[in-house]
């Protein structure tokens, strides 16, 4: 079965902190992708990899940088955190001849 | 810009009866459409994929439509379940990236 993890479930910062969010897959997968959910909202995505190294902007990039050294992790970062990305966080990954997403179980950051 | 919908307001239906759920889109001629299951709190799970060229595809109690004519794909659970309780999200791939766009999903509720 493939597994996405992702290091926290709840995270609370405070306002301007620097917030990392990081995300492991077991399944040597090159996609990898991140989204925020919100109510009303749906999954938006943020930012996506199809390689080490490699890096693409999604629909709502602002605010957001991710890094990807290794190809089984994925790291969202926040570089100043505000309350407006108070937020689910979750991560995905896919092989290359799939379209399937497989998802970690989320991350539920509150930003004060 | 690309837009997907879903029946924001929650379907309510009765043990047994089959649920049947509507993913509406503008602006694209997507290749597939995904749809996802998602529980309270936990990532999106895949259920089935419809490409552009099938009718309609079955897995088991679910039934997947994609008409491209009318930009829409119906999503049906038979014999449905307290157990199907959950949101079910559409998903299309507008960049042809296999980045996904999701809808914000329909919150089914089945009564025993």
């Amino acid at each position: 079965d493939v597994k996405v993890t992702q290091s926290s479930r709840y995270l609370v910062k405070r306002t301007g902190e620097k917030v990392f969010l990081e995300c492991v897959q077991d399944m040597d997968h090159e996609n990898m992708f991140w989204y925020r959910q919100d109510p009303g909202l749906g999954l938006r995505l943020i930012y996506f990899s199809y390689d080490v190294k490699m890096k693409e902007k999604g629909d709502i990039p602002e605010g957001y940088s991710v890094s990807r050294e290794k190809k089984e992790r994925f790291s969202l970062i926040l570089e100043s955190a505000s309350t407006n990305q108070t937020s689910m966080y979750l991560c995905a990954s896919s092989p290359p001849n799939q379209e399937t997403q497989y998802f970690g179980p989320g991350t539920r950051l509150l930003v004060l | 810009s690309q837009k997907i919908e879903q029946n924001s307001e929650a379907l309510n239906i009765q043990e047994g009866k089959t649920a049947t759920l509507t993913c509406n889109y503008t602006n694209y001629s997507p290749a597939y459409l995904q749809w996802y299951r998602q529980d309270p709190g936990r990532g999106p799970v895949f259920l089935l994929l419809i490409r552009e060229n099938e009718k309609e595809k079955r897995k088991e109690r679910l039934k997947v439509t994609f008409d491209t004519t009318l930009k829409q794909s119906l999503f049906h659970i038979t014999a449905s379940q307290p157990a199907d309780s959950a949101t079910y999200l559409c998903a299309l791939d507008y960049t042809g990236r296999r980045a996904l766009t999701f809808g914000s999903g329909t919150r089914l509720q089945v009564q025993p």
